[in-house]
């Protein structure tokens, strides 16, 4: 298995313009998981998936963000319209379960996005 | 409420000296707790989990209930253990809480 595969791996876009970000979890993990790294707030939890469903999208910032995943292999991220303050590294994450030993997450790449 | 403080932003350390990477959690059950790292433009990856009890890469971790914390531990410090590491709590039926994270720096 190749791990969890994001695209694009950069990207760069003006303000206002329709970003989407695009994950592939690893086949059979129940759980998917949407990640935002800043240097100042760290590493936070967007939302996440169970078995395609969203559990919780609490972290998403706001009305401009949503996510899908219309099915086991394939989730996507949309931000629209973007800001600068979007600027970040998207993780994506899959695993098989939470707690106990299915809890541990695999991460993909990440994706940079920066917004001008 | 379920939180993981990992006070240090930054900790710069020489090589060969003894690194300590604090993390405290507030949970109210039985918690899980792991280590995760990333290095230099790599995904993260898990690092160490309490339940295994096992040393990776010389890190050790130790779970303390009565003070609520999880500090990650290496005697000698090399400057391949340079990177990002996130303290994060972990329980049944939820994401995993993830700590702001610890930047380790080693020098020569």
């Amino acid at each position: 298995d190749a791990g969890v595969i994001q695209s694009p791996r950069h990207e760069v876009t003006e303000m206002g313009q329709e970003v989407t970000l695009r994950c592939k979890p690893i086949s059979g993990h129940d759980y998917l998981f949407w990640y935002r790294q800043t240097m100042m707030r760290g590493l936070e939890l967007l939302i996440y998936f169970n078995n395609n469903v969203p559990i919780d999208d609490s972290g998403m910032p706001e009305d401009r963000f949503s996510a899908k995943m219309p099915n086991a292999s394939f989730s996507t991220l949309k931000i629209q319209p973007s800001e600068p303050r979007d600027s970040a590294v998207y993780f994506c994450a899959s695993s098989l379960a939470t707690g106990g030993d299915g809890n541990e997450q695999f991460f993909g790449p990440g994706t940079r996005l920066t917004v001008l | 409420a379920q939180r993981v403080t990992q006070p240090e932003k930054l900790l710069s350390v020489f090589k060969g000296a003894p690194v300590e990477l604090k993390c405290n959690y507030s949970y109210s059950g039985s918690p899980e707790l792991f280590w995760y790292v990333q290095y230099s433009r790599q995904r993260l990856q898990l690092l160490l989990r309490h339940i295994s009890r096992e040393s990776i890469k010389g890190f050790t971790a130790d779970l303390n209930k009565g003070e609520t914390s999880f500090h990650l531990k290496k005697p000698f410090a090399q400057e391949e253990d340079s990177a990002m590491y996130y303290c994060a709590l972990g329980q049944a039926g939820t994401a995993l809480i993830f700590g702001k994270g610890t930047t380790l720096s080693v020098s020569s």
